[in-house]
């Protein structure tokens, strides 16, 4: 049973646009909502989160948004920029665990 | 510097023949926990541990085991591994309200 989906194994972004990741949760036992990037032969690393009581949460070029009616949480990245192809993981946390997506491949195009 | 800290990055070993993945973190996180990456099945949950001598499973954990005899240390330990857990395994740490993990490089591990 998957608790976090990411529909969209991967997405293409021109430069300088806007690039949007999406993640839905059937889950609503979590306090965070978290996005992780990855890059090839690296860990994840943390980029940003969203409390469960908030809708946005800012920080310079990224912004996450949190719709707990509809039970979805979306990345948005502006302008995106070539450092930040990558593979991003949504995830929920709380005081016991950390649960992941399965991961959208970002490639962001010349 | 902050970080994780795993060993080895490579391993090949052949099945049935015991092995240890080790963990190391230098930011007195009181959580530590152990992933394993799969392609199309993302970061799933192998062990986890909140704070020394307190382990528990998630969501993955049969042919693996775990000790946290000290607080930076959690080791992954492979029994008798077998094929199917040829992957990539994560070590992550974090404080306790676990909003940020901080993950190591990983282990890439092939089992034949």
């Amino acid at each position: 049973d998957q608790q976090v989906k990411q529909n969209s194994p991967s997405l293409s972004v021109q430069e300088g646009r806007i690039s949007i990741l999406n993640c839905d949760y059937t889950n609503s036992m979590f306090d965070y909502f978290l996005w992780y990037k990855k890059y090839p032969a690296e860990g994840p690393t943390f980029l940003i989160s969203i409390s469960s009581i908030k809708d946005k949460n800012e920080d310079g070029r990224f912004t996450v948004f949190l719709n707990k009616s509809a039970k979805h949480l979306s990345l948005h990245i502006v302008p995106s920029q070539p450092g930040d192809s990558a593979v991003y993981f949504c995830a929920l946390g709380r005081d016991d665990k950390i649960i992941f997506g399965k991961g959208t491949r970002l490639h962001i195009l010349p | 510097e902050a970080q994780v800290t795993q060993n080895p990055r490579y391993l090949i070993t052949v099945t049935g023949k015991k092995l240890t993945v080790t963990c190391s973190q230098n930011m007195n996180h009181e959580y530590m926990s152990w992933y394993r990456q799969d392609p199309g099945l993302g970061l799933r949950q192998i062990y986890y541990s909140m704070n020394v001598e307190v382990t528990d499973k998630g969501d993955v954990p049969e042919g693996y085991k775990v000790s946290r005899k000290e607080k930076r240390n959690f080791p992954l330990i492979l029994e008798s591994p077998s094929p199917n857990q040829t992957s990539l395994y994560f070590c992550a740490s974090s404080s306790f309200q676990l909003i940020e993990a901080f993950f190591g490089q990983g282990t890439r591990l092939t089992v034949v």
